[in-house]
């Protein structure tokens, strides 16, 4: 089984609607992320959350809002969705080791707003 | 403004000859980077990192060089293999111990 899962994989969604993209894990780490990747972008951090009681925005927060309702699960909503959120998502994971971070990726959301 | 930068968005590489790509870096305070390989239709997974004490670190047939001055490192396949296809990210953690990615090289390996 995946240490990192996302649901859905794949979503055709409408502008204006809500959309929650939602991550677990099971690799028991307390430090969880949400970017999206775009064409000639590479990854941008929209959230992160180091604890249940924690939640940081990332580089480009505007338009999501997260919820972290347990250690293993972290969602990502989408108010109201808006073309230019097209992109795929991805959630990712990391333990604090010697100072450093590895962070562990999720299989990805392909989102599309219509 | 992009602090972490490859330039190539992509690379064509004959298999068994030597793959080379490279990312470039605006902020020196940063002083920890990571490659990652991702495949299509996957997240991407860790290859290898260096701290900036070194300026390289092996791991079988990848090899990461940091030059500090130029703020530059580089990512070394040797022999490439088809399988080494894939986009390859270079990131840069920063103080608050957040990764900064650069935007990809695609690296595609002919057998």
């Amino acid at each position: 089984d995946a240490d990192v899962t996302q649901t859905p994989r794949n979503r055709i969604t409408k502008t204006g609607k809500r959309i929650m993209l939602e991550c677990s894990q099971t690799k028991g780490h307390d430090r969880m992320y949400w970017y999206r990747q775009d064409p000639g972008l590479g990854l941008r951090l929209i959230y992160y959350s180091f604890d249940v009681k924690d939640i940081n925005k990332g580089e480009i927060s505007d338009g999501y809002s997260v919820s972290r309702q347990a250690q293993a699960k972290f969602s990502l909503s989408l108010e109201s969705a808006i073309p230019n959120q097209t992109a795929l998502y991805f959630c990712a994971t990391s333990e604090r080791l010697a100072g450093r971070d590895t962070q562990y990726f999720g299989p990805g959301t392909r989102l599309t707003v219509l | 403004d992009q602090q972490v930068k490859q330039n190539s968005p992509s690379l064509s590489v004959q298999e068994g000859r030597i793959s080379i790509l490279n990312c470039d870096y605006t902020n020196s305070m940063f002083d920890y980077f990571l490659w990652y390989k991702k495949y299509p239709a996957e997240g991407p997974t860790f290859l290898i990192s260096i701290s900036s004490i070194k300026d390289k670190n092996e791991d079988g047939r990848f090899t990461v060089f940091l030059n500090k001055s130029a703020k530059h490192l580089s990512l070394h396949i040797v022999p490439s293999q088809p399988g080494d296809s894939a986009v390859y990210f270079c990131a840069a953690e920063n103080q608050g111990g957040k990764l900064i990615f650069g935007q990809g090289t695609e690296l595609s390996v002919k057998p």
